[in-house]
């Protein structure tokens, strides 16, 4: 069966800071994706970064870059100079090659200080 | 970015009527779209899967009578809640497949706040 874990169920950072969310995954498969979604008070589910499995160079999207360690089924997002409009919920999600549905973790509540 | 809308944003009814939502993809199509309840602070649960033309794909304890999915083309799914009651007020979300560069993505609905009443 296929997880995804996100051990970081809040946090909190003051503005202009870096901070790291965590997330580890399980699977048996070889090709799959990964990726960020951000979900603000608004609650619309909003695509930040994603990572192909077989490419070995780090996404990076502007201020968010992905630490992708495949051996240790680890994707972990790292926001940069953050900003208050990065306060949202964020879920770590995974597919694999020839399943379509998305996995998703619990998520890691993310508050920006002023 | 793709873009997907979804309407109405949030709707009341009764209960024991049906309520329909709406699902599109903009300016892409998509042969495969999902849709997820979500309860407060907790992530997205699947539905179902609608692939256009064919039937859903239902998860699990996801009454299909209830639920209602139509993928009548390439950008549109609908989602009718039958009959429905306060337990099935919730946050319903859509979401489209893409290819882009080969990169298999889903991109979100804003969602449907449901209330019944």
């Amino acid at each position: 069966a296929q997880t995804v874990t996100q051990s970081q169920p809040e946090m909190s950072v003051q503005e202009a800071e870096t901070v790291t969310l965590s997330c580890t995954y399980d699977t048996s498969e070889n090709n799959y994706y990964l990726f960020w979604y951000k979900q603000p008070p608004s609650r619309q589910m909003i695509l930040v970064i994603r990572q192909e499995a077989y490419k070995q160079q780090n996404a990076t999207e502007n201020r968010f870059s992905v630490n992708f360690q495949k051996a240790a089924k680890s994707f972990s997002l790292k926001i940069s100079d953050s900003q208050l409009g990065d306060t949202a919920m964020y879920f770590c999600a995974f597919i694999h090659f020839g399943n379509e549905k998305l996995t998703f973790g619990t998520g890691t509540r993310l508050t920006i200080i002023p | 970015g793709a873009v997907v809308s979804q309407h109405p944003s949030w709707v009341i009814c009764k209960s024991g009527t049906s309520v329909k939502i709406e699902c599109r993809s903009l300016d892409f199509q998509a042969t495969t779209m999902f849709w997820y309840r979500q309860f407060p602070k907790q992530s997205l649960m699947l539905m179902a899967t609608s692939n256009e033309g064919s039937k859903a794909t239902y998860e699990q304890g996801v009454e299909k009578d209830k639920f209602l999915i139509n993928h009548a083309s390439l950008t549109l799914s609908t989602l009718t809640v039958t009959s429905a009651h306060p337990e099935d007020s919730s946050f319903y979300i859509c979401s489209a497949r893409d290819w882009v560069g080969s990169t298999d993505t889903q991109y979100f609905g804003p969602g449907t706040r449901l209330t019944v009443l």
